[in-house]
């Protein structure tokens, strides 16, 4: 089976950065997505390692470490919009995706 | 392009009934998968769908059943509603097979009573 952990809850202010951890426990692995979910929203996708190292999109970037089991999304420059709830994922077999409990990121002014 | 949409957005139903969910891909995505979320359990993946054939299928009991149809619209059925089925049913797809981004709708919400 896979199991994921990621922090439940990380509070920071505006204009911070913030890293949100993931450790993962998989049979086979196909890659670590992360996703966004503002409440009464959809899962939005963020990015997607599939190889070691780091995944940059604008003010979000995605590390990998397959060795480690272990991945971090990391927030830059902080917005009050960034606040949401924040899940990573890991790919299986048949694209069977198993999340991790999610992570609620509060930022405040 | 058009995002993917489920119907309905709002269902409410009784205990022993069965549902129906709808959901209708992005245009030229074949692949359709289901998750169900709620505040105890998280995204838990029900099943995905390629090309109308079930591919994968999450740790769920037999009342949880889907299909998809040649135009890559797909359809879950949950029979014999439990209180426990209450919950928020999203469905995502994506142009091909690999793991990587998917597409959410914006969730189907159950309640059962």
């Amino acid at each position: 089976g896979q199991s994921l952990e990621q922090p439940s809850e990380v509070t920071a202010v505006e204009g911070a950065i913030v890293q949100i951890n993931c450790t993962y426990q998989t049979s086979g692995f196909y890659g670590l997505s992360w996703y966004q979910q503002h409440d009464g929203g959809a899962p939005t996708f963020l990015s997607y390692n599939a190889l070691d190292g780091l995944e940059e999109t604008g003010r979000f970037s995605s590390f990998l470490s397959r060795s480690d089991s272990y991945g971090y999304l990391l927030l830059q420059e902080l917005q009050m919009k960034d606040s949401a709830s924040y899940f990573c994922a890991v790919g299986g077999a048949g694209n069977m995706l198993t999340f991790g409990g999610g992570t609620r990121l509060m930022v405040k002014p | 392009k058009a995002g993917v949409t489920q119907t309905p957005r709002y269902l409410i139903k009784t205990r022993g009934q069965q549902v129906t969910l709808s959901c209708s891909p992005i245009s030229g995505h074949r692949s359709v998968s289901w998750y169900q979320q709620t505040p105890g359990q998280g995204l838990q993946f029900l099943f995905e769908y390629f090309s109308e054939t079930q591919r994968n299928k999450g740790n769920f009991p037999g009342r949880f059943s889907g299909r998809q149809f040649s135009n890559s619209r797909s359809e879950m059925n949950v029979s014999t509603l439990e209180l426990g089925d209450s919950a928020l049913y999203l469905c995502a797809s994506r142009p091909g097979q690999g793991n990587d981004e998917q597409y959410f709708g914006p969730g189907t919400r159950l309640t059962v009573t």
